[in-house]
């Protein structure tokens, strides 16, 4: 079965200032889908950014990139001049490469991110 | 747009009642989910639906039957609740059924206190 791990249980940064937040997971599949996904104390569940493991190249959305090493399972997210609304819960999450059958998502412990005025 | 509906937002129950909770999206969405989402944890998936018609078990299924009532509706029912059943229950669906790439889109969540 395949494992999420989020090493930080929380981080501090100052606005404006850049973070990166660490996820690791293990997998015996070769094809796979990694997700990022942000929840603030509404506790909405949003999608922050996203990268297929078939994808050399890592993703950016905006402010916020990620950085993928496939050998070595790691997939961090970086964010760019924090803002106070980028404070809330980050979860690292990995879904299967299905084929015919949409399976769920495997989901880290979550980061709790703070920002600083 | 109401993209996912979840109700009730909030629910208490005690030991050994009977409750469902619905979930309804409005995308025109094949998949459909549950998931559970404890104090320090990540969301863990309890029951999903890859098309209308089809329900497979999650990673905590054990206590919990699910419906998939039509291609809109998805729902979650305990049986005989249990205090360890207490937590945040998250539904929410996607476009694909062919691969697990499409992002899953989340309803607000309802909180169930069990006592």
């Amino acid at each position: 079965a395949q494992t999420v791990t989020q090493s930080q249980p929380e981080m501090s940064v100052q606005e404006a200032e850049t973070v990166t937040l660490s996820c690791t997971y293990d997998t015996s599949e070769s094809d796979y889908y990694l997700f990022w996904y942000k929840q603030p104390p509404s506790r909405q569940m949003i999608l922050v950014i996203r990268q297929e493991a078939y994808k050399q190249q890592n993703a950016t959305e905006n402010r916020f990139s990620v950085n993928f090493q496939k050998a070595a399972k790691s997939f961090s997210l970086k964010i760019s001049d924090s803002q106070l609304g980028d404070a809330a819960m980050y979860f690292c999450a990995y879904a299967k490469y299905s084929g015919g059958g949409a399976d769920g998502l495997t989901f880290g412990k979550g980061t709790h991110l703070i920002i600083q005025p | 747009n109401a993209g996912v509906t979840q109700t009730p937002k909030f629910q208490v129950l005690k030991t050994g009642q009977s409750m469902t909770l619905q979930c309804a999206q409005d995308m025109n969405h094949n998949s459909m989910y549950w998931y559970r989402q404890d104090p320090g944890m990540g969301l863990r998936l309890i029951y999903y639906s890859a098309s209308e018609g089809t329900t497979d078990k999650g990673e905590v299924p054990n206590g919990y039957n699910v419906s998939r009532l039509n291609k809109r509706e998805f729902s979650l029912r305990l049986e005989s609740a249990a205090p360890s059943q207490t937590s945040v229950y998250f539904c929410a669906s996607s476009e694909a059924w062919t691969a697990s790439n499409q992002p899953q889109h989340f309803g607000d969540g309802t909180r169930l206190s069990i006592l």
